[in-house]
């Protein structure tokens, strides 16, 4: 079954540095999502992304986030200058929509630490 | 705005036993979803539901959803440990991107 790919899979960083989080959705998908969700805590909407395109996002996605699809494949969460806040799980997620059962497939996961 | 909520939040019971997770979301839509989360690990899909009266079944997990009442559940026949987890209800929301609205989560953990 496809699966999409997140790396890395944990990243510990000083407070203030940038992030990039990698994502390589399944080929066949349309529609990107990223998610975080804290330790213990629900899972939070950060972005939605559609046709090289921020399609919506979130009040949590300020103006330290972006996300890029730089080259068509690889889908990009960046956070320019990271808080102890921004600690979390970080999952990006795809669905193609033409199938009537069409389900949202999470990826691992990327554990950020941030101290 | 849709809001996702579930209960119970911390559900602890012995091997054998039976019990339901609730979850209930504010506005229409046309599906809701299930995940199974363990620690430290990405969201597994259960159980997309996309009708009224929907039920599904894999092992001794069974969701229904009723869109009139906008609650769906999760059922637990006879637990066993393994099924000691997260798990997730999440709604899409019809209007924009179709995101995902999470519940709080259901903490499940399965005592011998």
């Amino acid at each position: 079954e496809p699966e999409v790919t997140q790396t890395p899979s944990h990243q510990v960083t000083q407070m203030g540095q940038e992030v990039i989080l990698r994502c390589v959705p399944i080929s066949n998908h349309l529609y990107f999502y990223w998610y975080r969700q804290i330790l213990g805590q629900k899972v939070e909407f950060l972005v939605s992304f559609y046709n090289n395109e921020i399609s919506e996002k979130s009040e949590i996605f300020d103006d330290q986030f972006s996300v890029e699809r730089p080259d068509g494949s690889n889908f990009t969460l960046k956070i320019r200058s990271t808080k102890l806040e921004d600690s979390a799980m970080y999952f990006c997620a795809g669905v193609l929509r033409t199938d009537p059962n069409y389900g949202y497939t999470f990826g691992s996961g990327t554990r950020l630490t941030v101290v | 705005e849709l809001k996702v909520e579930q209960n119970p939040l911390f559900l602890s019971m012995q091997e054998g036993k039976n019990y339901t997770i609730y979850c209930n979301y504010s506005t229409t839509s046309d599906r809701l979803y299930w995940y199974r989360q363990d620690p430290g690990k990405s969201l597994e899909s259960l159980f997309v539901l996309l009708s009224n009266g929907a039920v599904k079944q894999e092992g001794r997990l069974m969701a229904s959803l009723d869109t009139k009442a906008r609650l769906s559940t999760l059922h637990i026949t006879a637990a066993v440990h393994d099924l000691s987890a997260t798990y997730f209800c999440a709604v899409p929301n019809l209007q924009g991107a179709q995101k995902l609205v999470f519940g709080q989560g259901t903490r499940l953990t399965i005592n011998p």
